[in-house]
């Protein structure tokens, strides 16, 4: 598609249970990084992918959270045994290219994100 | 560590005055990446401006211009005219070559009336 997809756009589930969020990067995207954005927050960084591997998961907030890229593709976060702190909108961007020194040029495209609500 | 601060949490004009939003930033590398982006209440983040840190030029698109000061370490952004339509969230944000992601501010809520 022409910008990055992100599925579902809302949902809303039952502490305890696990939820999977979807991101679809721009096709060609090499770089893909997932954000957090709880109301009033700024953007929380969450995790970083270089293809299929992610080099960078010092965002991930607890070992319930974790995250998988498949085909330098479609990512998908998952978060197991959700608490009520786990509401947020859940953001992922894609980029042509990691941002490396003195070449990047290429912004961060973003998906319209996952509304997560935890009752 | 790398640091974004907004200082401004929300900021509220009457359409047609000029609006400044503040960035201050903390890294230490010495080639670093600063960034503006706009979240409108649809939710979409939208790209507004990139700038190296090796060029201190201010730059104006239209009702728009930044001022980039390495001296302060400050990246502001200027509405000049604010419209009812600009009225959002904005992030500053910041990446630094040593780290791989890029660290956000916690944004400023722009709120134009009419």
């Amino acid at each position: 598609g022409a910008g990055v997809s992100q599925s579902p756009s809302n949902k809303v589930t039952e502490k305890g249970k696990d939820v999977e969020l979807r991101c679809d990067p721009i096709s060609g995207h090499t770089a893909l990084y997932w954000y957090r954005q709880s109301l009033g927050q700024g953007l929380e960084f969450l995790i970083y992918f270089q293809g299929n591997s992610a080099p960078d998961k010092s965002g991930l907030p607890s070992d319930r959270f974790s995250a998988e890229r498949t085909g330098g593709s479609v990512s998908t976060l998952t978060i197991q045994r959700t608490q009520q702190e786990d509401s947020a909108v859940y953001l992922c961007a894609s980029s042509s290219r990691r941002p490396e020194f003195g070449s990047y040029n290429s912004p961060l495209h973003f998906g319209n994100g996952t509304r997560l609500t935890v009752t | 560590a790398q640091k974004v601060t907004q200082a401004q949490t929300e900021i509220s004009v009457v359409e047609k005055e000029d609006v400044t939003l503040d960035c201050v930033y903390e890294t230490r590398d010495t080639t670093y990446y600063l960034f503006w982006y706009k979240q409108p209440p649809s939710g979409e983040l939208v790209f507004l401006i990139r700038r190296n840190s090796f060029d201190e030029q201010n730059e104006i698109s239209g009702r728009y211009s930044w001022n980039f000061q390495k001296s302060t370490s400050s990246f502001n952004f200027t509405i000049t005219a604010s419209q009812v339509v600009d009225s959002a969230v904005y992030f500053c944000a910041l990446y630094g070559g040593s780290q791989g992601n890029l660290i956000f501010g916690k944004g400023t809520k722009l709120s134009v009336k009419p």
